[in-house]
């Protein structure tokens, strides 16, 4: 299985709502990504899990809220977003977070967010 | 901040034609990466170049990395209609995986 999985596909929400998005991966895959993709715009980083502990965090605002709760899933709770958060929110995956070298990324299809 | 950019920005093409892109980046790097994505859809990888190779291939894509002028170069040879994507250039500047990615190309190719 060399698949990323998503859910939702789409989501809209308001600005003072709570929600989740979702990714899962079965790989054996030991790093995880979130990016966020604006439209025509190239992917940005936003944070980057390696054997379930956060490793990486791009400055990303606190109404974004990663969480890894095993090595195959990789949650992005959201609250009180913004409508400037509308975006496509990928996830990816890699075998690993090398020392000295990279891996290619696995991505998912994405989550379209739009905050109203 | 995007470290790489991309040239063209558009490209139209017919099919059976080549399509070549670059990519500039602007500070050493360890390895650049290819990936294409359609219609706003996932990202799906296409090459790994190491910052000590200097050609790769893979099918009909050709890669190219030059980084005494810090520049990689993607040709698609005998493209057809479903290679039409944007295409990314990705580079990471040292190691941990955090990719930086290049504006895009965005490709048409016309039956």
């Amino acid at each position: 299985d060399t698949e990323v999985t998503q859910t939702p596909k789409h989501l809209v929400m308001g600005m003072t709502n709570k929600k989740s998005l979702k990714c899962e991966q079965h790989m054996g895959h030991r790093a995880m990504y979130w990016y966020k993709q604006k439209a025509k715009k190239p992917p940005e980083l936003m944070f980057v899990y390696s054997y379930e502990k956060l490793s990486i965090n791009e400055s990303v605002p606190s109404r974004f809220s990663p969480e890894c709760p095993n090595s195959s899933l990789l949650n992005l709770h959201l609250h009180a977003l913004q409508p400037e958060d509308s975006a496509l929110y990928l996830c990816a995956s890699s075998p690993g977070q090398g020392l000295d070298f990279s891996y290619e990324q696995y991505f998912g299809p994405g989550t379209r967010l739009t905050v109203t | 901040s995007q470290q790489g950019e991309e040239d063209p920005q558009a490209l139209s093409i017919q099919e059976g034609e080549n399509a070549t892109m670059n990519c500039s980046y602007k500070t050493s790097i360890n390895n650049l990466q290819w990936y294409r994505q359609n219609s706003g859809r996932g990202l799906v990888h296409l090459i790994l170049i190491r910052s000590n190779e200097r050609e790769k291939h893979s099918g009909r894509l050709r890669v190219t990395l030059d980084t005494s002028k810090k520049s990689s170069s993607l040709l698609i040879t005998a493209s057809r209609a479903a290679d039409t994507a944007s295409y990314f250039c990705a580079t990471d500047k040292a190691a941990g995986n955090k990719l930086t990615f290049g504006g895009g190309t965005r490709v048409l190719v016309k039956p």
